[in-house]
């Protein structure tokens, strides 16, 4: 597509249940990344993918967070028995992987609350 | 690993102002740098980047950066600001290793534009 869609792009859920924020990068971007930000937090590193490689999970805070990338495109970040902490706005990014730097594209992001 | 700071989260300007946005780093290897925009409700957009070469680096919207090695700084400037450059600001680092390559940002700089 021409830009990185994410959906939904609210999400309101209860403490403890279950949620999947979807991402769908730019057609032929190899790198995909997930950020959290959160109020006065900035931008939180969560995980990122590139091409077949094993994905650097580094940032995700806990093990109730997991994503997977599917065929090498869309990615969906799982985020189990949500608690109020996790409320924030989750951004995911695309990019074309080549030497030198990358510049991301990003999403709307998609907002989560939780009551 | 690299860090970014930055160091007003609140900059208050009136219209037509000039502006400087103040970002440092801390690497102790060659890093790519960069400004994110994000406009209210929109996701992050790239504003300028500095790779090599010249310091001075010319973004959209009349914006520009200094990369400032001695003093590891990468500001923003611009010399008259609009209505429309309300926004959040965000500098940003990555570096890479190997073929990975992960982007850092700072906590973000909020300009409000008064008339």
């Amino acid at each position: 597509g021409a830009g990185v869609s994410q959906s939904p792009s609210n999400k309101v859920t209860e403490k403890g249940k279950d949620v999947e924020l979807r991402c769908d990068p730019i057609s032929g971007h190899t790198a995909l990344y997930w950020y959290r930000q959160s109020l006065g937090q900035g931008l939180e590193f969560l995980i990122y993918f590139q091409g077949n490689s094993a994905p650097d999970k580094s940032g995700l805070p806990s093990d109730r967070f997991s994503a997977e990338r599917t065929g090498g495109s869309v990615s969906t970040l799982t985020i189990q028995r949500t608690q109020q902490e996790d409320s924030a706005v989750y951004l995911c990014a695309s990019s074309f992987e080549a030497s030198g730097a990358n510049v991301l594209t990003f999403g709307a992001g998609s907002r989560l609350t939780v009551l | 690993a690299q860090s970014v700071t930055q160091l007003d989260s609140q900059v208050p300007v009136f219209e037509e102002a000039p502006v400087e946005l103040r970002c440092n780093y801390s690497s102790s290897v060659s890093v790519y740098l960069f400004w994110y925009v994000q406009y209210p409700n929109q996701g992050l957009q790239l504003l300028l980047k500095y790779l090599s070469g010249s310091t001075l680096v010319k973004g959209i919207n009349g914006f520009e950066a200094e990369f400032n090695k001695s003093q590891t700084s990468f500001h923003l400037r611009k010399p008259s600001v609009h209505i429309s450059d309300t926004a959040e600001y965000f500098c940003a680092v990555s570096r890479r290793v190997g073929g990975a390559q992960k982007l850092v940002f700072g906590q973000g700089t909020r300009l409000t534009i008064n008339p």
